[in-house]
């Protein structure tokens, strides 16, 4: 099985702050990487797929970047409405499998 | 529009099997490339993959699983189906279906779940 590996599992940040959530596979899976989104209580939202392409109708804020086994995600001018928990997950191969969760808190 | 909702026992007793249904709207799992998965979220803790049935019936299961699970489809119904034996307190979770959904680029196929049911919530306790 692929193990993603993501950090930190929780971090505090403050509105407009730009932060940074990483995701390292325990092999290559390319490109294969895509990030949730998932707010208390709700299903996850779909954020980026193919390690850098934005899903319709997330703001442009967000974005995704890296291959091979290590990945990143970016939220630039963090807003109300984006402390949540977030996770990777790796498409490459079955099983599936995902990261362990970062849990975006507000300072 | 794609909407899916999971349907099931909120409670079940240890060593019963647990049965879900997914019931879908906006697609059909007769069309090349689309899937369905299963995905499950014990409280306070990380997403956890079970299950992916696709259009022609390929299904794959979580190794650690694979002797408790059985997902099926009726394509007829817009139905998918996880079945679950010998339930255990720690398999306390929501369960959740998702559409799986493929996109090629640059010869690659890339596979992600774009959109989510709300979850089912599942207690496992005598």
């Amino acid at each position: 099985d692929i193990q993603m590996t993501q950090s930190p599992s929780s971090l505090s940040a403050s509105v407009g702050d730009k932060i940074t959530i990483t995701c390292r596979a325990s092999q290559s899976i390319s490109t294969y990487l895509n990030w949730y989104q998932q707010k208390r209580g709700k299903a996850p939202k779909v954020l980026i797929y193919a390690a850098s392409s934005l899903q319709s109708g997330v703001p442009s804020r967000f974005s995704g970047s890296g291959s091979g086994t290590d990945f990143t995600l970016t939220i630039s001018g963090l807003q109300p409405e984006d402390f949540a928990s977030y996770f990777c997950e790796q498409s490459y191969s079955t099983p599936l499998t995902f990261g362990g969760g970062t849990k975006v808190e507000i300072k | 529009q794609i909407t899916l909702k999971e349907s099931g026992p909120a409670l079940v007793k240890p060593t019963q099997t647990l049965a879900l249904t997914c019931t879908f709207s906006g697609f059909s799992l007769t069309t090349s490339g689309v899937g369905v998965g299963w995905i499950r979220q014990p409280p306070g803790k990380a997403l956890e993959w079970l299950a992916l049935i696709y259009w022609d019936d390929d299904k794959r299961y979580s190794p650690s699983l694979k002797n408790r699970l059985t997902i099926t489809k009726d394509t007829s119904k817009n139905q998918v189906f996880l079945t679950m034996t010998n339930m255990d307190p720690v398999d306390t979770a929501t369960y959740y279906c998702a559409h799986r959904r493929g996109y090629s680029s640059s010869g690659h196929y890339y596979y992600y779940m774009d959109v989510w049911g709300k979850g089912t919530t599942v207690t496992v306790s005598s």
